[in-house]
């Protein structure tokens, strides 16, 4: 079956655009997640979800970042007036039971902020 | 909180040399603990995990990790190591307390010279 799918790959944006990622979950996790990972360092949590809701948001820097799962399936990472320090990778990962934290990565989505 | 740190930031090491990579984490409570891997130009994959029961856990690959609770310690190890074992290599942690979210160590970078 299909992995977990990310798009775009690579994203370049100038300094106060806004830009979306996209996540696609392996088809029936209920759990999705999102993490930033800066060059030279490990994936940092940013926001859970457990099917529509976001169960723990304590990981989103601030107030430009929003993620969506309006369906409980696709979901979508929101950073409105880009800023540099915003560059990293931005992976999404999906685990398929309430409580478990075997978590399977995307790719991942490089965001570029010119 | 939740932390986790890895001694190595980068390893070389020969065809058929011993691997040992270290991982402490911080959680005052019970602990999931993972370690991912990341070849080159792939995304991350599971390598291996404890959850409970026997401390020394075989992955894949030949792969293994001891959870010594009384150190915080959760390292990888692995008796002989071939070229397509370079790659770099994630410790993460989650307490069982703390939510879903994955805590990752700032990972190893292994390069095996053939």
């Amino acid at each position: 079956g299909a992995g977990v799918s990310q798009t775009p790959s690579n994203k370049v944006t100038e300094k106060g655009k806004y830009v979306e990622l996209r996540c696609d979950p392996i088809s029936g996790h209920t759990a999705l997640y999102w993490y930033r990972q800066s060059l030279g360092q490990g994936p940092e949590f940013l926001i859970y979800f457990q099917g529509t809701g976001a169960a723990d948001d304590s990981g989103l820097p601030n107030d430009r970042f929003f993620a969506v799962r309006p369906e409980g399936s696709v979901s979508t990472l929101k950073i409105q007036r880009t800023e540099r320090g915003d560059s990293a990778m931005y992976l999404c990962a999906s685990s398929s039971l309430l409580g478990s934290v075997e978590q399977f990565f995307g790719p991942g989505t490089r965001l570029t902020v010119l | 909180a939740q932390s986790v740190s890895q001694h190595n930031h980068h390893v070389i090491l020969s065809e058929a040399a011993s691997l040992e990579l270290g991982c402490n984490y911080s959680y005052g409570g019970t602990v999931n603990l993972f370690w991912y891997v990341q070849y080159p130009g792939q995304h991350l994959q599971l390598l291996l995990k404890y959850f409970s029961g026997d401390p020394l856990v075989k992955g894949i690959k030949g792969f293994e990790a001891e959870f010594i609770k009384s150190k915080f310690s959760f390292n990888l190890r692995k008796p002989s190591v071939q070229w397509s074992d370079t790659a770099e290599y994630f410790c993460a942690v989650n307490g069982v307390n703390a939510g879903n979210m994955l805590t990752f160590g700032g990972g190893t970078r292994l390069m095996v010279k053939p």
